[in-house]
């Protein structure tokens, strides 16, 4: 059975990191595509990138590069979303999903982490 | 950057009703077109993949159509499961996947 199991809920402070994980089973981890997708509270899904955890070749969107970094141990079977310098506007729900094939035919989303609430406040 | 705009925001729907939600995109993206299913509280679940191939252990009342620029994600007899909101996302661009918007199914 495929999981994503990403760690729990995180209060931090404006100008601090976090580090989020997404742990895997059920599958190869190396060969298929991780993505990370944020959710701001009551709002829409945004894509923040992926990462191919055989070579770790990394995508960001334009709208989060700089700001968040991808990274993926095969050894744990899991990817890693960083946040540095958070601001307010970093509160949301961050959920990693795994990339369903490796054809731009089958670039959907099919399994899901339960997500990670990432709080920041003063 | 390829833009995925849903319709309606909000649909209100008696259950045991059929509800058919739009998604349309400023480009065509092919057929690389999936649905998502949010219940309140938890992670989204993929429904249709290819515009039209529901996913594993998806009902058959959940039917995909289109292509190119127009889709369509009809729910027939809808059960109290289906209230819940419905996210489009395109991956012709696979180094922009972007969702739309979001349609949220209200019991009516």
């Amino acid at each position: 059975e495929v999981q994503l199991v990403q760690s729990g809920a995180v209060v931090k402070k404006p100008g601090e990191s976090v580090k989020i994980s997404c742990k895997v089973s059920g599958y190869d981890f190396a060969i298929y595509w991780i993505g990370w997708v944020r959710q701001m509270p009551g709002q829409g899904l945004e894509w923040m990138g992926i990462i191919y955890p055989a070579d770790s070749d990394i995508r960001y969107s334009p709208s989060f590069k700089g700001h968040v970094t991808m990274s993926a141990d095969k050894s744990l079977d899991t990817a890693y979303l960083q946040l540095s310098s958070l601001k307010a506007s970093d509160i949301g729900t961050y959920y990693c999903a795994r990339i369903s094939g490796h054809s731009t035919s089958h670039f959907e989303f099919d399994f899901w982490g339960q997500g990670t609430l990432v709080t920041v406040s003063s | 950057e390829i833009v995925m705009t849903q319709s309606p925001a909000t649909l209100s729907v008696s259950p045991g009703e059929r509800a058919t939600l739009s998604c349309r995109a400023n480009q065509s993206v092919g057929v690389n077109l999936a649905w998502y299913q949010q219940r309140s509280g938890q992670a989204p679940r993929l429904l249709i993949s290819g515009a039209s191939t529901r996913a594993t252990g998806v009902p058959a009342r959940f039917t995909g159509s289109g292509s190119g620029t127009e889709f369509t994600l009809a729910i027939n007899s809808l059960q109290s499961e289906d209230f819940a909101v419905y996210f489009c996302q395109q991956y012709n661009d696979w180094l922009g996947l972007t969702f739309g918007g979001g349609t949220k199914v209200e019991i009516k």
